[in-house]
């Protein structure tokens, strides 16, 4: 049971390139998320999908799109990077209300 | 002022203290999430509680909904507890995250 699968891992990306951070869930949870995390500041929320077909915009959507390609799927673009989304992303699910998340391991981004 | 405040920030205990960590909220919720990051990276989810009290092994979560506190224990601590412990606000799959308290329990 692999739980939340996050890919890459790391990535190094040039300014105004694009690129998609890929997650996948196995544990047929119907809400996914997608968080970054800064330091001093927390994680932050960009968007979520409490189920297959939809999705919301979170604390900090600008400069994200992302799509739920399927109830397993939940992916996230950057369209053009910029040096301010270097961070860390993490994807994570849960079954809904008042049941814990699971997180995946984590992507590592640097915008240069 | 931050949606989401915890204290201490840092704190460092000997193997076997008793370790509370508090975490008070501005928002509303309808849950409140404490969940351990350890030192690789990795976040687990501990505990989402609504009111009054949740214990899993020697970990025990307590929230007030009146005075918008909650608090972490842990009992009997152990080196590997060491990680950072963060609460969350959460409401209606939003959730707000405090800064986290780093705990280092040594030997």
């Amino acid at each position: 049971n692999a739980g939340v699968t996050q890919t890459p891992k790391f990535q190094v990306l040039k300014t105004g390139q694009s690129m998609t951070l890929q997650c996948a869930q196995d544990m047929n949870h119907n809400s996914m998320y997608w968080y970054r995390q800064d330091p001093g500041m927390g994680l932050r929320l960009i968007y979520y999908s409490a189920s297959e077909g939809t999705t919301d915009k979170g604390e900090v959507p600008n400069g994200y799109n992302v799509s739920r390609l399927n109830k397993r799927e939940f992916s996230l673009r950057l369209e053009s990077a910029a040096p301010s989304q270097t961070s860390v992303y993490f994807c994570a699910s849960s079954f809904g209300y008042l049941e814990g998340y699971t997180f995946g391991s984590g992507t590592r981004l640097t915008v240069v | 002022k931050n949606e989401v405040e915890q204290s201490p920030q840092n704190l460092t205990a000997q193997e076997g203290e008793f370790i509370t960590i508090n975490c008070s909220y501005s928002v509303g919720i309808s849950a409140l999430h404490w969940l351990q990051q350890h030192p690789g990276g990795g976040i687990v989810s501990l505990f989402m509680l609504s009111s009054g009290k949740k214990k899993h092994g020697r970990l025990i979560a307590t929230i007030n909904i009146q005075e918008k506190h909650s608090s972490l224990h842990i009992t009997a601590s152990h080196p590997r507890d060491s990680a950072v412990y963060i609460c969350a606000a959460y409401n209606n799959n939003d959730m707000r995250f405090g800064a986290g308290t780093r705990l280092t329990v040594k030997p």
